[in-house]
């Protein structure tokens, strides 16, 4: 069974904070995800990953960046968190080409 | 640009059959993807159509017509636990590593 797992499922955090959402998958996936998920928005990519060190932009990046140092584990960082990013974050990750697994999220509210 | 259609929401009978309708407009086309998603938790996977036609997997079965741009889930003898999002998601471009959701459908069961 694939297993994808996050650092924290509730995380509260002030405006400015540095915030640091880890990810680890167990089954030797390439591929890495970073979703964030709003009501009436839907999951929206803001990064991902297909390789050690490699990182693309998803679709909203601004205001975020990623770490990925080993394959097991990618990192979404907030460098100064604002109150616009208090939302629901789901990491994924997949084989080239199938079906990505996600994990249980974390819901990060910034104050 | 990328752009994914589903309903809001939809109500069904338990015992009954429905169908959940996705529509898409995208710049590159290599599979779509439906997921289901309960309040609270990570999406997971249901279904990959990549080619036209039907595919079918228990009580639930995946449609594609790529020259129409359409897909459905079809869900048969409805549970009460088949409450939940049902989201549609598009791989667009060849090698392309990313989804496009779209925002989903709120399904809900009742007796």
């Amino acid at each position: 069974d694939v297993k994808v797992t996050q650092s924290s499922r509730y995380l509260v955090k002030r405006t400015g904070e540095k915030v640091f959402l880890e990810c680890v998958q167990d089954m030797d996936h390439e591929n890495m995800f970073w979703y964030r998920q709003d009501p009436g928005l839907g999951l929206r990519l803001i990064y991902f990953s297909y390789d050690v060190k490699m990182k693309e932009k998803g679709d909203i990046p601004e205001g975020y960046s990623v770490s990925r140092e080993k394959k097991e584990r990618f990192s979404l960082i907030l460098e100064s968190a604002s109150t616009n990013q208090t939302s629901m974050y789901l990491c994924a990750s997949s084989l080239q080409g199938r079906e990505q697994y996600f994990g249980p999220g974390t819901r990060l509210t910034v104050t | 640009g990328q752009n994914i259609d589903q309903p809001t929401e939809m109500t069904a009978t338990e015992g009954a059959i429905v169908q959940i309708n996705c529509t898409y407009q995208t710049s590159g086309f290599n599979g779509l993807f439906w997921y289901q998603q309960h309040a609270g938790e990570a999406p997971t996977f249901l279904s990959y159509n990549v080619l036209d036609g039907l595919e079918e997997k228990g009580r639930f079965s995946s449609f594609l017509s790529r020259s129409k741009g359409y897909s459905y889930l079809l869900l048969k003898e409805l549970q009460m636990k088949d409450s939940a999002s049902y989201l549609c998601a598009v791989v667009s471009g060849a090698g392309s590593y990313q989804l496009t959701f779209g925002k989903g459908t709120k399904l809900s069961v009742i007796p």
